[in-house]
């Protein structure tokens, strides 16, 4: 089982700054088969990136996703109020699937 | 629009059974495969099974492996989790998703299963 290991744990930005979210896989993860995840508290999770860095239908420019083998990285350029959330990365490369345990941007 | 509404949750005892249901709409259902994915109050995210758009093809995570089992109907356009054994460990919200090119691009609103005694 490919194990994914999300830092920061916590991330306390400013509204206008930019959130740097990383996301380091225990091996490498096949055809870039990595995603990003938001969720908000009481709601589902929304994707925003698949593929390590393409961007979901409807998903604002600001949110970019990179990265390839085991170190993967999810940018926000500038932070919207809006975006103050939990942000899950996930791997679908493998026979199973496995989830990160999250990193939670907060307003500073 | 694409719609995903789970049902079934509840409160069950430690050893029991229980049958979550996914309704789908607003897309080709066969087309999709379709997954299961829980969370347990106030933890992260774990994936639970995924079947292919033809049932020909399933898988589940080792914490569930020979207790749940995850079927479809794509005439009646529904995902299923057949719950059995279950333990306190399980407790959770479960949302089901489809996925497209393995990412989970839509998902429903969750039912929660509470297993206590």
């Amino acid at each position: 089982e490919i194990v994914l290991t999300q830092s920061p744990g916590t991330l306390s930005l400013s509204p206008g700054e930019r959130a740097t979210l990383s996301c380091r896989a225990s091996q490498s993860v096949s055809s870039s088969y990595l995603a990003w995840y938001q969720q908000k508290p009481g709601q589902a999770p929304r994707l925003l990136i698949y593929g390590a860095s393409s961007r979901a239908t409807g998903i604002p420019d600001r949110f970019s996703g990179s990265g390839s083998g085991t170190d993967f990285t999810l940018t926000i350029s500038r932070l919207e109020p809006e975006d103050f959330a939990v942000y899950y990365c996930q791997q679908y490369g493998s026979s199973g699937r496995t989830f990160g345990q999250g990193t939670k941007v907060e307003i500073k | 629009q694409v719609q995903l509404v789970e049902s079934g949750g509840g409160l069950v005892k430690p050893g029991g059974s229980l049958r979550l249901s996914c309704a789908a709409s607003g897309f080709t259902f066969s087309d999709y495969y379709m997954s299961w994915i829980r969370q347990a109050p106030g933890k992260g995210l774990e994936w639970v099974s995924y079947i292919s758009s033809s049932s020909s093809y399933t898988n589940y995570a080792d914490s569930v492996k020979g207790r749940f089992t995850i079927s479809r109907d794509n005439a009646k356009n529904s995902l299923y989790l057949q719950m059995n054994s279950l333990r306190a460990e399980d407790t959770a919200v479960y949302y089901c998703a489809r996925s497209r090119h393995g990412a989970d691009d839509y998902w429903g609103q969750g039912t929660l299963v509470t297993v206590s005694s």
